[in-house]
């Protein structure tokens, strides 16, 4: 149990164009998911945390006009790159916490996606 | 926001060798530490969540040691095999972040055979 599902793997734009990547809890609810940008051998930087029904959390330095966050569901959040240019070009991820699960947020486990691969000619 | 580090960046191990490698982090103010393992092409998966000092966790060959009044954590690889090739990562909560992780920038583990 306890999947999430990514879509799409990898994408390639031209810029300027807007691009969608969608975040799926396949078998559980999700309170929370957070959306994660990694640059080469760099950690997995936390963009934004978005709830269920309310406005997400953008992460000092990310630009929620630019990097736009819906999590219309339990299940299902997406993340929009507006007008992507090259320098958005990156590895993006996908990960949720379980509602409902216990404990404190800090000991929760994240559930992860498989990533998408963003390349902005 | 924490500083997490994990060393080595990147390791290679004969089939068989066991190996070790380390995660890093600030001391004070300790909530839990968690470790990934993620394969290429594959999502990250959560190996254990460690919160008290002293903690051993085991799953199979792999195990985790926690010192949190040093600030440290290590991961075993006992007898390693070519399916433990992946990526192991940490991660700490933020101070007064709740459940916002702060990764390090993960050990590359190779076994070849």
């Amino acid at each position: 149990g306890a999947v999430v599902s990514q879509h799409p793997s990898w994408v390639i734009c031209k810029s300027g164009t807007s691009v969608k990547i969608e975040c799926r809890s396949l078998d559980f609810q999700a309170t929370t998911m957070f959306w994660y940008r990694q640059f080469p051998k760099q950690s997995l930087m936390l963009m934004a945390t978005s709830n269920e029904g309310s406005k997400a959390t953008y992460e000092q330095g990310v630009e929620k006009d630019k990097f736009l966050i819906n999590h219309a569901s339990l299940t299902l959040s997406t993340l929009t790159v507006t007008s992507a240019h090259p320098e958005d070009s990156s590895f993006y991820i996908c990960s949720a916490g379980k509602y409902g699960a216990s404990g404190s947020g800090a000991k929760n486990i994240q559930y992860f996606g498989a990533g998408t691969r963003l390349s902005v000619l | 926001i924490l500083n997490v580090e994990q060393s080595p960046q990147s390791l290679h191990v004969q089939e068989g060798d066991s190996t070790n490698f380390t995660c890093s982090f600030p001391s004070s103010n300790f909530y839990a530490l968690h470790w990934y393992r993620w394969e290429t092409a594959k999502s990250p998966e959560a190996l254990f969540v460690m919160t008290l000092n002293g903690d051993e966790k085991k799953k199979g060959r792999i195990s985790a040691t926690l010192n949190t009044k040093e600030g440290y954590s290590y991961l075993y690889i006992k007898g390693s095999q070519p399916e433990d090739s992946a990526t192991y990562l940490c991660a700490s909560p933020r101070l007064w972040g709740g459940n916002k992780l702060t990764f390090g920038t993960g050990t590359q583990l190779k076994v070849e055979l």
